[in-house]
């Protein structure tokens, strides 16, 4: 039973530049939720994606959008990236219908940006 | 702003010693989870508190959810190396289904 997968693990980009980070959820799971976690801190919550829509967004700048497809797979994309967006990013998955669901996380995206 | 502080920030302790770490809110959450990770891999959730009052055992650690469902404490008896770690926790604010995360607390468990 695969669990939450993220692609590409590592990544390098430059001021200005688009970058689309991938997950898979957990099988069985419907709703994908992504983190940014700065060196040191605790994960902050950029959105989360129900039924293929954007349910929740956390103080994150429209630079950050997302989408989920209908097999519950989520993309996040980041345009004009800035140096402060260098971070792990992190995709968990959990069952939507109700609140309080465990989040089953991958091991996120190391995006670095020169 | 709904924040969610923990303490200590960090923590080294000998084997065989007994810990507690405590997350802190001004803020109602509907249930607060627990999570521990460790370097290059996502957080792995440990347990999910719901009812205020609540208490949660996982062998060697304890989990309590404040009456008021404002607070929570991870309480760790006879600390092993393995327990060495990041230690979050996360709740998600009553009306919402946004997680907040913690500051997070640093363990480490030395042989």
């Amino acid at each position: 039973d695969a669990g939450v997968t993220q692609s590409p693990t590592h990544l390098i980009k430059t001021r200005g530049q688009q970058v689309t980070l991938r997950c898979s959820p957990k099988s069985g799971h419907d709703t994908v939720s992504w983190y940014q976690q700065a060196l040191g801190q605790g994960p902050q919550f950029i959105f989360q994606y129900y039924e293929e829509e954007e349910r929740q967004r956390g103080n994150f700048p429209d630079r950050f959008s997302g989408h989920q497809f209908p097999n519950y797979s989520s993309e996040l994309n980041v345009n004009a990236l800035l140096l402060g967006d260098s971070a792990l990013y992190l995709c968990a998955s959990s069952l939507g219908g109700l609140r309080n669901q465990p989040q089953h996380f991958g091991d996120g995206t190391r995006l670095s940006i020169l | 702003t709904q924040l969610l502080e923990q303490s200590p920030q960090f923590l080294s302790i000998q084997e065989g010693e007994n810990l507690t770490v405590y997350c802190n809110s001004s803020s109602v959450f509907s249930s607060l989870q627990w999570y521990r990770q460790e370097p290059g891999e996502g957080p792995v959730l440990l347990v999910t508190v719901v009812t205020g009052g609540e208490v949660k055992k996982l062998k060697r650690l304890t989990f309590q959810f404040g009456d008021a469902r404002k607070d929570s404490s991870l309480h760790i008896t006879a600390a092993q190396p393995g327990d060495t770690g990041l230690y979050l926790c996360a709740g998600i604010p009553s009306g919402t289904y946004k997680y907040i995360f913690g500051t997070g607390t640093r363990l480490k468990v030395l042989a």
